[in-house]
């Protein structure tokens, strides 16, 4: 059964204090895996795609980057506006087009 | 529209009752998913379409839930008798393909409480 893990649960920063999250993930091969921003009251925002290790992504401040068992999103000098829930899903290799998603790091940034 | 829309965004029901929660995709968007999303969790895989077929229905947790796509666009996801269990925001989202690299975009969900 495919697993992700995401930590921290919560996150505060203060604004300009660079961090990291976390997503572990056990899946039977990787077809790709996700980052998503969720906003409260919204749907999740696609961020990046990640097929291999060794791949990394850059949004303005954010740095997606992958290993065989897990993901980090790099987030350099936050500002207040990235304060969201992140969220992680994978999707499996084979025929299935099912992603499965962590329950998130729900970070705050503090002006 | 631009984006995906569902409706309502929120609904109110009482245990027993009959829902339906609707879903515009994209326009030209093949593939339609839907999710289940409780407090504090990510969202959980429901049921997908590509064109008008249900291609995989395997996360519908009972047979409470159906869900159709008659024309290959707007979608209806329907609940038999409700549970307070059933509370929850349901998330649809639309791509362009299947394949991994085909970015799925959301949609604002439906807040379902069930009293």
């Amino acid at each position: 059964e495919d697993q992700v893990t995401q930590s921290p649960e919560a996150l505060r920063l203060q604004e300009g204090e660079s961090s990291s999250l976390n997503c572990s993930y056990t899946v039977s091969g990787l077809r790709g895996l996700f980052w998503y921003r969720q906003d409260p009251g919204k749907g999740p925002e696609f961020l990046f795609t990640l097929y291999s290790a060794g791949e990394e992504k850059e949004k303005e401040r954010l740095k997606a980057t992958l290993t065989k068992k897990e993901s980090f999103l790099h987030i350099t000098a936050p500002k207040p506006e990235d304060s969201a829930t992140y969220l992680c899903a994978v999707r499996p290799s084979g025929g299935s087009y099912i992603p499965t998603f962590g329950r998130g790091t729900s970070l705050i940034v503090h002006p | 529209g631009a984006g995906v829309s569902q409706t309502p965004s929120n609904k109110v029901t009482e245990k027993g009752k009959y829902v339906e929660l609707r879903c515009d995709p994209i326009s030209g968007h093949t593939a339609l998913y839907w999710y289940r999303q409780s407090l504090g969790q990510g969202p959980e895989f429901l049921i997908y379409f590509q064109g008008t077929g249900a291609a995989d229905d395997s996360g519908l947790p009972n047979d409470r839930f159906f869900a159709v796509r008659p024309e290959g666009s707007v979608s209806t996801l329907k609940i038999q008798r409700t549970e307070r269990g059933d509370s929850a925001v349901y998330l649809c989202a639309s791509s362009s393909g299947l394949a991994e690299y085909n970015e799925q975009f959301f949609g604002p969900g439906t807040r379902l409480t069930v009293l």
